[in-house]
């Protein structure tokens, strides 16, 4: 079964500082996406970013970057610079292509 | 926001009643998505739909039920509502092309069922 695993159950972090949250999946499928979401206060589901796994490079979005290891089946995501904003839960999720279905890790708390 | 609003935000309703929460999308996306969140469990799907008149169930669809009668709009029913599903509900739209896949949600709708 496709799988997607979230260890941290919650992470802390000082504001200005760095932090990496992990994120490792189970598939034997070699098209897919690989994305982050971060969901507020608020509940608001928002895409941070997404990685294709087609592709050697990792993904970038300003203070947002990814560590996409293909053969480790690892994406984890890292947030530089930590600000009070950055406080949320954050999902990792897989989409293998061709199909329907998006599959969501169990969240990580981010405390800022 | 891909345009998507659910209705209601909110709701409280007892044991037995039956409850419809509504999705509705602006940018004709040919598939849609309702979840559920729970503490612990993550996003996990109820039922999704390919398209008007096509839908199929998710990984827990017991006691619920969709339709779709019109592209932009995606029906959730609970027949009859229990304690379980008390829980918050995301709508969510697919969208693919030359951009790449990404999936984009609903602000959600929570329900307490007493």
């Amino acid at each position: 079964a496709q799988t997607v695993t979230q260890s941290q159950p919650e992470m802390s972090v000082q504001e200005a500082e760095t932090v990496t949250l992990s994120c490792t999946y189970d598939t034997s499928e070699s098209d897919y996406y690989l994305f982050w979401y971060k969901q507020p206060p608020s509940r608001q589901m928002i895409l941070v970013i997404r990685q294709e796994a087609y592709k050697q490079q990792n993904a970038t979005e300003n203070r947002f970057s990814v560590n996409f290891q293909k053969a480790a089946k690892s994406f984890s995501l890292k947030i530089s610079d930590s600000q009070l904003g950055d406080a949320a839960m954050y999902f990792c999720a897989y989409f293998p292509s061709g199909t329907y279905k998006y599959i969501f890790g169990t969240g990580t708390r981010l405390k800022v | 926001d891909a345009g998507i609003t659910q209705s209601p935000r909110h709701k409280v309703t007892e044991t037995g009643t039956p409850v419809t929460l509504r999705c509705h999308q602006t940018e004709n996306h040919r598939y849609m998505y309702w979840y559920r969140q729970d503490p612990g469990h993550g996003l996990r799907l109820i039922h999704y739909s390919y398209g008007v008149k096509d839908t199929d169930k998710g990984e827990v669809s017991d006691g619920y039920s969709v339709s779709r009668s019109k592209t932009e709009d995606f029906l959730l029913t609970l027949e009859s509502a229990t304690s379980s599903q008390t829980s918050v509900y995301f709508c969510a739209i697919r969208a693919g092309g030359p951009g790449g896949e990404t999936q984009y949600f609903g602000p959600g709708t929570r329900l307490l069922v007493l």
